[in-house]
């Protein structure tokens, strides 16, 4: 079982769409999580971290339930410059902060 | 801005080559990375150090072997490449591994792999 799970997707849907994305982590001493977004043939970039009692950018939220290990991203009123993928990323810190990448989820928003 | 520069953006070699993958930054960032990407895979790390002459291994180091003489520059070996080491390459760093962890890593742009 991968440490990181996400749905790959690809999540086809409109402008102006709510998309959620689920992320599962299977190591109880993850201690941070983050989710990067990575444009296609680009590097992944750092989107944002997930706090315990969730928190808000924007048209992003997202969500930690650490008790069913699980981490969750909402895009609302998606724009076409959203279609990327997303990566679930969580740290251990028991081993030095390194990051674990989940496989990354395909968005993909139409006009 | 933070950047990462990766020598090579597409490289293609033989079965049996060694390979040098090289990286640089310039933030005079402690923690430097090396992961690959593969479809339906994601990222999976390679190697990393936490200083200069220091080096740890991740989660896939096998067939891999790193240098890190300078505290900006990071390279990966491939020291007798291999098919299955096909792939695409990145290198990132952070800051200190202090807590807390704002969890950024700085990628490079990737370097991708074709070993025939």
């Amino acid at each position: 079982r991968k440490e990181v799970e996400q749905d790959p997707g690809p999540f086809n849907v409109p402008e102006g769409a709510t998309v959620a994305f689920n992320c599962t982590y299977s190591n109880s001493a993850s201690q941070s999580f983050f989710w990067y977004r990575q444009d296609c043939r680009k590097e992944p970039k750092l989107l944002m971290s997930v706090y315990s009692s969730g928190n808000e950018d924007g048209r992003f939220t997202a969500q930690l339930n650490r008790a069913s290990q699980y981490i969750s991203l909402l895009i609302r009123d998606s724009k076409l410059s959203d279609s990327a993928t997303y990566l679930c990323v969580v740290s251990r810190y028991n081993q030095g902060g390194k990051l674990i990448f989940g496989q990354g989820t395909e968005l993909s928003v139409k006009p | 801005d933070v950047k990462v520069t990766q020598s090579s953006r597409y490289l293609v070699k033989r079965t049996g080559e060694k390979v040098f993958l090289e990286c640089v930054q310039d933030m005079d960032h402690e923690n430097m990375f090396w992961y690959r990407q593969d479809p339906g895979l994601g990222l999976r790390l390679i190697y990393f150090s936490y200083d200069v002459k220091m080096k740890e291994k991740g989660d896939i180091p096998e067939g891999y072997s790193v240098s890190r003489e300078k505290k900006e520059r990071f390279s990966l070996i491939l020291e007798s490449a291999s098919t299955n080491q096909t792939s695409m390459y990145l290198c990132a760093s952070s800051f200190s591994r202090g807590t807390p962890n704002t969890g950024e890593l700085f990628f490079g742009e990737g370097s991708r792999l074709t070993v025939l």
